[in-house]
């Protein structure tokens, strides 16, 4: 059974300070992970996707993700943060051979102080 | 293109009442998704379409909920009657699936339910 587990739920960052926000997955296949995010009263973004290839996923706003098949994590990551990044960050697991529902974690929420 | 396409985007409603919330997929998407999110249980998956067929409604809470897709443009997620305890943001989402290899799924802005 697949499933996702984001360790922090809350995390508070000053502006211009790196973010790490983490992600341990489980499943038994070959899976797909996704960070999405979600601004107050707003729909789910993608932030970036890893399915099988390039270990380490860039997506938009400067975020990355590094796929680490031997710890089992897929860590979100951001040089520096922006007031703008305040938000709640959902990390996602998908088995492609398994169907294709979404699992989300529970999410963090990231502050972001001046 | 607009992305996915929910309404309404708010609704209040009285317990007891029917209410019916509605998805226009993004073009050329054969899978739909109906997620529910609340702050206990966070996001669930309810209902899963691909190519207009219920694929896995096991997440569907109980008979109160139902959801039809009558063609790949338009889909419908019903209570009724709805309980206080339905409150949450309902969202849906869509993807191009082919075989066992699922694209991104897109997801509407949400429609916020309160049941009183």
């Amino acid at each position: 059974a697949q499933s996702v587990t984001q360790l922090d739920s809350h995390v508070s960052v000053s502006e211009g300070t790196p973010v790490l926000l983490r992600c341990n997955y489980s499943s038994s296949y070959s899976p797909s992970l996704f960070w999405y995010v979600q601004h107050p009263n707003k729909g789910l973004q993608l932030l970036l996707k890893y399915t099988s290839a390039a270990t380490l996923v860039k997506g938009i706003n400067g975020f990355e993700a590094e796929f680490k098949k031997s710890e089992t994590s897929f860590h979100l990551t951001k040089p520096s943060a922006h007031m703008s990044d305040a938000a709640e960050y959902f990390c996602v697991v998908s088995e492609s051979q398994a169907g294709t529902a979404l699992i989300f974690g529970k999410g963090t929420t990231l502050s972001v102080s001046s | 293109d607009a992305g996915v396409i929910q309404s309404p985007r708010h609704e209040v409603t009285e317990m007891g009442q029917e209410v019916t919330l509605r998805c226009k997929p993004i073009s050329g998407h054969n899978s739909l998704f109906w997620y529910r999110q609340t702050m206990m249980r966070g996001l669930e998956l309810l209902i899963y379409f691909n190519n207009n067929v219920p694929i896995d409604d096991s997440g569907m809470p109980e008979d109160r909920f139902s959801a039809k897709m009558p063609n790949a443009s338009f889909s419908t997620l019903k209570i009724q009657p709805s309980e206080p305890r339905d409150s949450a943001v309902y969202f849906c989402a869509s993807s191009f699936e082919q075989g066992a290899i699922s694209d991104t799924q897109y997801f509407g802005p949400g429609t916020r339910l309160t049941v009183l």
